[in-house]
């Protein structure tokens, strides 16, 4: 089993959509979580840090679910600039221990 | 400019020969880090390094060496190129420990 898995997808959604992505992992102790977003032939970027409690930002919200170990992105209203894929990232332990999964795609259409 | 450069950003190279891929920051940041993308595998950790002089192996380091004798640079030398190392790599850094990761453009190697 993979440390972090994600649906490679691709997520084909209109203009305007609302889709979620679900992330999971398999160490239990893991302390911190992200979602960066990649560009294609572009670098990573920072999206948003997911924390314990959820946390929304503009139209972008990431929940933690430590019970079945998984971390969700849901994108509301969704622009054709959203798409991209979106990689989850893990911290499998104390110290830079960083694991990201392999990515999910989203395209976005008009 | 500040930021975090990655040198060469395409490079073709032969099986047997050394290649080394520099990756530089101007931010004074403590943590250093080389990734390699492949399809299917997401990004995986090469090598990190936490400070000038102290570098550890990520999860795939083999076939790759790295030193870090200033905080600012961070060069990946591949000792002798496979095939199998053919990939995109990225460097990055971070001012804290698992802190957000800023990367460099990556550089795109294929080994012949």
């Amino acid at each position: 089993r993979k440390e972090v898995e994600q649906d490679p997808g691709p997520f084909n959604v209109p203009e305007g959509a609302t889709v979620a992505f679900n992330c999971t992992y398999s160490n239990s102790a893991s302390q911190s979580f992200f979602w960066y977003r990649q560009d294609c032939r572009k670098e990573p970027k920072l999206l948003m840090s997911v924390y314990s409690s959820g946390n929304e930002d503009g139209r972008f919200t990431a929940q933690l679910n430590r019970a079945s170990q998984y971390i969700s992105l849901l994108i509301r209203d969704s622009k054709l600039s959203d798409s991209a894929t979106y990689l989850c990232v893990v911290n499998m332990e104390y110290g830079n221990k960083l694991v990201f999964g392999a990515g999910t795609i989203l395209r976005v259409k008009s | 400019d500040a930021g975090i450069t990655q040198s060469p950003r395409y490079k073709i190279t032969e099986t047997g020969r050394q290649v080394t891929l520099m990756c530089h920051q101007t931010w004074s940041h403590s943590y250093m880090f080389w990734y390699r993308q492949d399809l299917g595998h997401g990004l995986r950790l090469i090598y990190y390094s936490a400070a000038a002089d102290i570098t550890d192996k990520g999860e795939v380091p083999d076939g790759y060496v790295v030193s870090r004798s200033k905080t600012e640079n961070f060069p990946l030398t591949l000792e002798s190129a496979t095939r199998s190392q053919t990939s995109v790599y990225f460097c990055a850094s971070s001012d804290y420990d698992a802190g957000e990761l800023f990367f460099g453009e990556g550089s795109r190697l294929t080994v012949l």
